[in-house]
């Protein structure tokens, strides 16, 4: 199985900052990567599929790069809605990362 | 409107039985894959199982922690996803949402619908 590790668990941010969120895959997962957006209560939304490409509607803040085994999640100016739990996603086999939790400094 | 509906969560007795339902409307059904993703109280997110669509062969593949118990199932006339679990343990507790595929163009979530395994 495919392991994803996700880091931070926890990124704790102001509005306007630069946040980079990191994903690894335990084997090469070549560009098979999504992210997703999660706020409580909510079902994910999908962010970026095939590590870099953003979803129609989502904002141009947000912006995914990596191939392989490293990819990163960057969102160039958080705003205030941006405060939720990120996961990344690889579907080459199939699993998610533990989760980073964007909260408010 | 592309919808994903879930139903028939509910209480449930560890080894017991549940079947949930997804309703599908708003896209070409047989020509989408299909996943089911959970979600423990408070934890991340766990893939449970994909369906691949009818015309890329509709094979099936689950997590390791669901094999055997779990199975998925489609009706194409009915634009419907089902997953029934049997053998059901504490550790199955949680919301279950249907998903299209992250490969698919067809990108949407269900709301989702809550299992509780508990004696």
């Amino acid at each position: 199985d495919i392991q994803m590790t996700q880091s931070p668990s926890t990124l704790s941010a102001s509005v306007g900052d630069r946040v980079t969120i990191t994903c690894r895959a335990s084997q090469s997962v070549s560009s098979w990567l999504a992210w997703y957006q999660q706020k409580p209560g909510k079902a994910p939304k999908l962010l970026i599929y095939k590590a870099s490409i953003l979803e129609s509607g989502v904002p141009s803040r947000f912006s995914g790069s990596g191939s392989g085994t490293e990819f990163t999640l960057t969102i160039s100016s958080l705003q205030p809605d941006d405060f939720a739990t990120y996961y990344c996603q690889q579907y080459d086999s199939y699993s998610f990362g533990g989760g980073t939790r964007v909260e408010i400094k | 409107e592309v919808q994903l509906v879930e139903s028939g969560g509910g209480l449930v007795k560890p080894g017991g039985s549940l079947r949930l339902s997804c309703a599908a409307s708003g896209f070409t059904f047989i020509n989408t894959w299909m996943n089911w993703v959970r979600q423990a109280p408070g934890k991340g997110l766990e893939w449970v199982g994909r369906v691949k669509s009818v015309i890329d062969g509709g094979a099936i593949d689950y997590a390791a922690p669901v094999k055997g118990r779990f199975t998925i199932s489609t009706d194409n006339s009915k634009t419907t996803l089902y997953l029934q679990m049997n053998s059901l343990t504490t550790e199955d507790s949680g919301f279950y949402y249907c998903t299209t595929d992250p490969r698919d163009t067809v990108t949407t979530w269900g709301q989702g619908t809550l299992v509780t395994v508990s004696s």
